[in-house]
């Protein structure tokens, strides 16, 4: 089945404890990008990726850091997180660019 | 900058009725997308639009796209509660950055 995987669904965790969000697409696509969803902000891309070790930086990438070291997998992490970045987190793939996105399940993620 | 607006954020309609969502977007636009979310679920595709005066169709759902007036607008006919849900439109650009930018979102609430 086609799908966007992301570890994990739920997450709360302290200020500055490093955190990483794993995603994994079975797709063969080449673009990958990182939303957060807030109340009343609809989604705001955090990074984005158009291939294989080419990543950029979204509308909102501050505290944030991404890699892209095989086709399949874009995680995202944390490296010191803070009560701000709590929020729902959702990874998107695409054949490519302009393509429609395919969303992972997103992720839960509260900073205390 | 890219900005995207929508409006109505919340539209309460009765089953069998018609009505339009309105998707503004900021500055140059090579495509326009549109997906639903239902509470507590993932964002699923609707339409890509990518040209002026482009229609698409899917059920009770119709998207159109003017590139001049920077406006997409989603028609809903004949509204059955199975389409409660909230509405993202979203724009992007080809050009320096290959980014995704969201409107907040229509929060639909069909009733009997």
């Amino acid at each position: 089945e086609a799908q966007v995987t992301q570890n994990p669904r739920y997450l709360i965790t302290v200020t500055g404890k490093k955190l990483t969000v794993t995603c994994s697409q079975n797709m063969n696509h080449e673009y990958m990008s990182w939303y957060r969803q807030d109340p009343g902000l609809g989604l705001r891309q955090i990074y984005y990726s158009m291939n294989v070790e080419v990543t950029d930086k979204g509308d909102v990438p501050e505290g944030y850091k991404v890699s892209r070291k095989e086709k399949r997998n874009f995680p995202l992490i944390l490296e010191s997180p803070s009560p701000n970045q709590t929020s729902l987190y959702f990874c998107a793939s695409s054949l490519k660019w302009g393509f429609e996105a395919f969303f992972g399940q997103g992720t839960r993620l509260t900073v205390v | 900058e890219l900005k995207v607006e929508q409006n109505p954020l919340f539209l309460s309609m009765q089953e069998g009725k018609n009505y339009t969502i309105y998707c503004n977007y900021s500055t140059t636009s090579d495509r326009l997308y549109w997906y639903r979310q239902d509470p507590g679920k993932s964002l699923e595709s609707l339409f890509v639009l990518l040209s002026n005066g482009a229609v698409k169709q899917e059920g009770r759902l119709m998207a159109s796209l003017d590139t001049k007036a920077r406006l997409s607008t989603l028609h809903i006919t004949a509204a059955v509660h199975d389409l409660s849900a909230t509405y993202f439109c979203a724009s992007g650009f080809t050009g320096t950055a290959s980014k995704l930018t969201f409107g907040t979102g229509t929060r639909l609430q069909v009733t009997l």
